[in-house]
Protein backbone atom coordinates (compact mmCIF):
# COMPACT_ATOMS: atom_id res chain seq x y z
CA UNK A 1 0.00 0.00 0.00
CA UNK A 2 1.30 3.66 -0.68
CA UNK A 3 2.30 5.59 2.19
CA UNK A 4 1.14 8.58 0.58
CA UNK A 5 -2.17 9.10 -0.92
CA UNK A 6 -2.83 12.20 -2.97
CA UNK A 7 -6.59 13.77 -4.01
CA UNK A 8 -8.07 14.33 -6.56
CA UNK A 9 -6.28 12.20 -9.10
CA UNK A 10 -6.35 15.09 -11.79
CA UNK A 11 -8.78 18.30 -11.97
CA UNK A 12 -9.64 20.83 -14.22
CA UNK A 13 -9.36 24.66 -13.57
CA UNK A 14 -10.01 28.00 -15.34
CA UNK A 15 -7.00 30.37 -15.76
CA UNK A 16 -7.15 32.82 -12.76
CA UNK A 17 -9.16 30.78 -10.17
CA UNK A 18 -7.62 28.94 -7.32
CA UNK A 19 -7.37 25.44 -6.74
CA UNK A 20 -6.17 23.31 -3.62
CA UNK A 21 -4.11 19.98 -3.57
CA UNK A 22 -4.42 16.99 -0.85
CA UNK A 23 -1.79 14.97 0.35
CA UNK A 24 -2.53 12.24 3.15
CA UNK A 25 0.73 10.27 4.05
CA UNK A 26 1.34 7.49 7.02
CA UNK A 27 5.70 7.30 6.46
CA UNK A 28 6.73 7.00 9.94
CA UNK A 29 9.26 8.43 11.18
CA UNK A 30 8.50 11.95 9.31
CA UNK A 31 11.69 13.61 8.28
CA UNK A 32 9.94 16.09 6.03
CA UNK A 33 7.53 16.42 3.08
CA UNK A 34 7.96 17.98 -0.18
CA UNK A 35 5.89 19.08 -3.03
CA UNK A 36 6.85 18.86 -6.57
CA UNK A 37 5.77 19.96 -9.90
CA UNK A 38 6.14 17.75 -13.09
CA UNK A 39 5.92 19.07 -16.67
CA UNK A 40 4.82 15.78 -19.06
CA UNK A 41 7.56 13.81 -19.89
CA UNK A 42 10.63 15.39 -17.91
CA UNK A 43 11.81 15.30 -14.03
CA UNK A 44 10.32 16.64 -11.19
CA UNK A 45 10.75 20.40 -9.75
CA UNK A 46 10.98 20.93 -5.89
CA UNK A 47 8.32 23.50 -5.23
CA UNK A 48 8.96 23.06 -1.13
CA UNK A 49 10.36 21.77 1.35
CA UNK A 50 8.54 21.26 4.73
CA UNK A 51 9.81 19.71 8.11
CA UNK A 52 7.50 18.73 11.29
CA UNK A 53 7.82 22.23 12.82
CA UNK A 54 7.01 23.98 9.97
CA UNK A 55 3.52 25.00 9.16
CA UNK A 56 3.00 26.79 5.40
CA UNK A 57 5.76 27.63 3.17
CA UNK A 58 5.14 29.76 -0.19
CA UNK A 59 7.00 30.08 -3.65
CA UNK A 60 5.38 32.45 -5.43
CA UNK A 61 2.01 31.34 -5.93
CA UNK A 62 2.42 28.31 -4.37
CA UNK A 63 1.23 27.75 -0.65
CA UNK A 64 1.83 24.04 0.75
CA UNK A 65 0.58 24.22 4.20
CA UNK A 66 1.70 20.61 6.64
CA UNK A 67 -0.15 19.44 9.77
CA UNK A 68 2.29 17.01 11.15
CA UNK A 69 0.01 16.14 14.13
CA UNK A 70 -3.12 14.69 10.98
CA UNK A 71 -0.25 13.65 8.64
CA UNK A 72 -2.10 15.60 6.08
CA UNK A 73 -0.53 18.18 3.59
CA UNK A 74 -2.26 21.03 0.94
CA UNK A 75 -0.96 22.47 -1.94
CA UNK A 76 -2.76 25.83 -3.11
CA UNK A 77 -2.50 27.21 -6.62
CA UNK A 78 -3.45 31.20 -6.87
CA UNK A 79 -4.80 32.64 -9.83
CA UNK A 80 -3.48 30.01 -11.93
CA UNK A 81 -2.16 30.44 -15.35
CA UNK A 82 -2.06 28.27 -18.04
CA UNK A 83 1.76 27.46 -16.96
CA UNK A 84 0.66 25.65 -14.02
CA UNK A 85 -0.83 22.03 -15.79
CA UNK A 86 1.09 19.50 -14.97
CA UNK A 87 1.54 16.68 -12.24
CA UNK A 88 1.84 17.84 -8.95
CA UNK A 89 3.30 15.16 -6.72
CA UNK A 90 3.26 14.87 -2.89
CA UNK A 91 6.59 13.48 -1.25
CA UNK A 92 7.61 12.07 2.27
CA UNK A 93 11.06 11.73 3.26
CA UNK A 94 11.19 9.38 6.36
CA UNK A 95 13.81 9.97 9.23
CA UNK A 96 16.13 6.93 8.36
CA UNK A 97 18.26 7.59 5.41
CA UNK A 98 16.03 10.56 3.79
CA UNK A 99 14.27 7.71 1.67
CA UNK A 100 11.82 9.29 -1.36
CA UNK A 101 8.19 8.43 -1.02
CA UNK A 102 6.33 9.67 -3.63
CA UNK A 103 2.61 9.58 -4.22
CA UNK A 104 0.85 8.85 -7.61
CA UNK A 105 0.34 12.89 -8.22
CA UNK A 106 -2.53 15.47 -9.13
CA UNK A 107 -2.97 16.04 -12.72
CA UNK A 108 -3.24 20.02 -13.05
CA UNK A 109 -4.88 21.26 -16.48
CA UNK A 110 -5.12 24.73 -16.32
CA UNK A 111 -7.92 25.83 -19.32
CA UNK A 112 -8.33 29.29 -21.07
CA UNK B 1 24.49 23.08 -17.48
CA UNK B 2 25.02 22.13 -13.77
CA UNK B 3 21.98 20.35 -12.94
CA UNK B 4 21.64 16.62 -13.31
CA UNK B 5 22.44 15.07 -16.37
CA UNK B 6 20.68 11.78 -17.70
CA UNK B 7 21.56 9.84 -21.05
CA UNK B 8 20.04 9.40 -23.27
CA UNK B 9 16.82 10.59 -23.03
CA UNK B 10 15.16 8.04 -25.32
CA UNK B 11 15.77 4.49 -25.71
CA UNK B 12 14.31 1.84 -27.82
CA UNK B 13 14.95 -1.45 -27.67
CA UNK B 14 13.92 -5.07 -28.85
CA UNK B 15 13.15 -7.65 -25.74
CA UNK B 16 15.85 -9.28 -24.62
CA UNK B 17 18.13 -6.76 -25.29
CA UNK B 18 20.26 -5.19 -22.69
CA UNK B 19 20.44 -1.49 -21.86
CA UNK B 20 22.61 0.48 -20.03
CA UNK B 21 21.42 3.77 -18.60
CA UNK B 22 23.93 6.89 -17.35
CA UNK B 23 23.50 9.67 -14.93
CA UNK B 24 25.66 12.34 -13.91
CA UNK B 25 24.62 14.13 -10.34
CA UNK B 26 25.46 17.46 -9.32
CA UNK B 27 29.10 17.52 -8.70
CA UNK B 28 29.11 17.97 -5.15
CA UNK B 29 26.21 15.65 -4.35
CA UNK B 30 27.02 12.93 -2.67
CA UNK B 31 23.75 11.21 -2.33
CA UNK B 32 22.33 9.70 -6.03
CA UNK B 33 18.90 8.03 -6.21
CA UNK B 34 17.29 5.82 -9.44
CA UNK B 35 13.78 5.91 -9.45
CA UNK B 36 11.40 4.16 -12.04
CA UNK B 37 8.01 5.77 -13.64
CA UNK B 38 5.06 4.80 -15.58
CA UNK B 39 2.70 6.66 -17.32
CA UNK B 40 -0.01 8.29 -14.55
CA UNK B 41 2.22 6.84 -11.56
CA UNK B 42 4.37 8.66 -9.07
CA UNK B 43 8.32 7.66 -9.47
CA UNK B 44 9.11 4.72 -7.58
CA UNK B 45 12.05 4.12 -5.63
CA UNK B 46 14.64 1.65 -7.15
CA UNK B 47 18.19 2.23 -5.20
CA UNK B 48 20.17 4.80 -3.61
CA UNK B 49 23.82 5.45 -3.28
CA UNK B 50 25.92 7.59 -0.43
CA UNK B 51 29.09 8.02 -2.22
CA UNK B 52 29.98 4.65 -4.24
CA UNK B 53 28.15 2.56 -1.91
CA UNK B 54 24.95 1.04 -3.25
CA UNK B 55 22.99 1.26 0.92
CA UNK B 56 19.45 0.29 -0.77
CA UNK B 57 17.99 -2.05 -3.29
CA UNK B 58 14.22 -1.83 -3.90
CA UNK B 59 11.93 -5.18 -4.70
CA UNK B 60 11.43 -3.98 -7.87
CA UNK B 61 15.36 -4.04 -8.81
CA UNK B 62 15.38 -7.54 -9.96
CA UNK B 63 18.20 -9.48 -10.29
CA UNK B 64 18.12 -8.16 -14.27
CA UNK B 65 18.81 -4.46 -12.86
CA UNK B 66 22.14 -3.73 -11.73
CA UNK B 67 23.18 -0.23 -10.29
CA UNK B 68 26.58 1.11 -10.30
CA UNK B 69 28.27 4.30 -8.85
CA UNK B 70 31.88 3.29 -9.49
CA UNK B 71 34.00 6.53 -7.89
CA UNK B 72 30.90 8.33 -6.08
CA UNK B 73 30.37 10.28 -8.84
CA UNK B 74 28.15 9.10 -11.86
CA UNK B 75 26.33 5.67 -11.71
CA UNK B 76 25.09 3.66 -14.63
CA UNK B 77 21.64 1.53 -14.22
CA UNK B 78 22.03 -1.53 -16.47
CA UNK B 79 18.80 -3.70 -17.47
CA UNK B 80 19.61 -7.13 -18.72
CA UNK B 81 17.43 -8.96 -20.93
CA UNK B 82 14.78 -6.66 -21.16
CA UNK B 83 10.91 -7.20 -21.08
CA UNK B 84 8.36 -5.14 -22.28
CA UNK B 85 7.30 -4.47 -18.72
CA UNK B 86 10.43 -2.37 -17.97
CA UNK B 87 9.13 -0.03 -20.28
CA UNK B 88 9.14 3.24 -18.42
CA UNK B 89 10.75 6.67 -17.53
CA UNK B 90 13.88 5.87 -15.40
CA UNK B 91 14.44 9.13 -13.06
CA UNK B 92 17.58 10.16 -11.40
CA UNK B 93 18.10 12.25 -8.55
CA UNK B 94 21.35 13.45 -6.42
CA UNK B 95 21.21 15.46 -3.09
CA UNK B 96 23.57 17.14 -0.47
CA UNK B 97 22.30 14.96 2.22
CA UNK B 98 19.18 13.81 4.15
CA UNK B 99 16.60 16.70 4.44
CA UNK B 100 18.26 19.00 1.31
CA UNK B 101 16.58 19.31 -2.29
CA UNK B 102 16.60 16.47 -4.36
CA UNK B 103 17.46 17.37 -7.97
CA UNK B 104 16.05 15.06 -10.71
CA UNK B 105 17.39 14.81 -14.09
CA UNK B 106 15.10 14.72 -16.86
CA UNK B 107 15.04 11.02 -16.75
CA UNK B 108 15.75 8.25 -19.75
CA UNK B 109 12.40 7.24 -21.17
CA UNK B 110 12.76 3.38 -21.96
CA UNK B 111 10.36 1.51 -24.95
CA UNK B 112 10.66 -2.28 -25.06
CA UNK B 113 9.60 -3.80 -28.15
Amino acid sequence: KNQVEQSPQSLIILEGKNCTLQCNYTVSPFSNLRWYKQDTGRGPVSLTIMTFSENTKSNGRYTATLDADTKQSSLHITASQLSDSASYICVVSDDSWGKLQFGAGTQVVVTP
Amino acid sequence: DTGVSQNPRHKITKRGQNVTFRCDPISEHNRLYWYRQTLGQGPEFLTYFQNEAQLEKSRLLSDRFSAERPKGSFSTLEIQRTEQGDSAMYLCASSLGRGSEAFFGQGTRLTVV
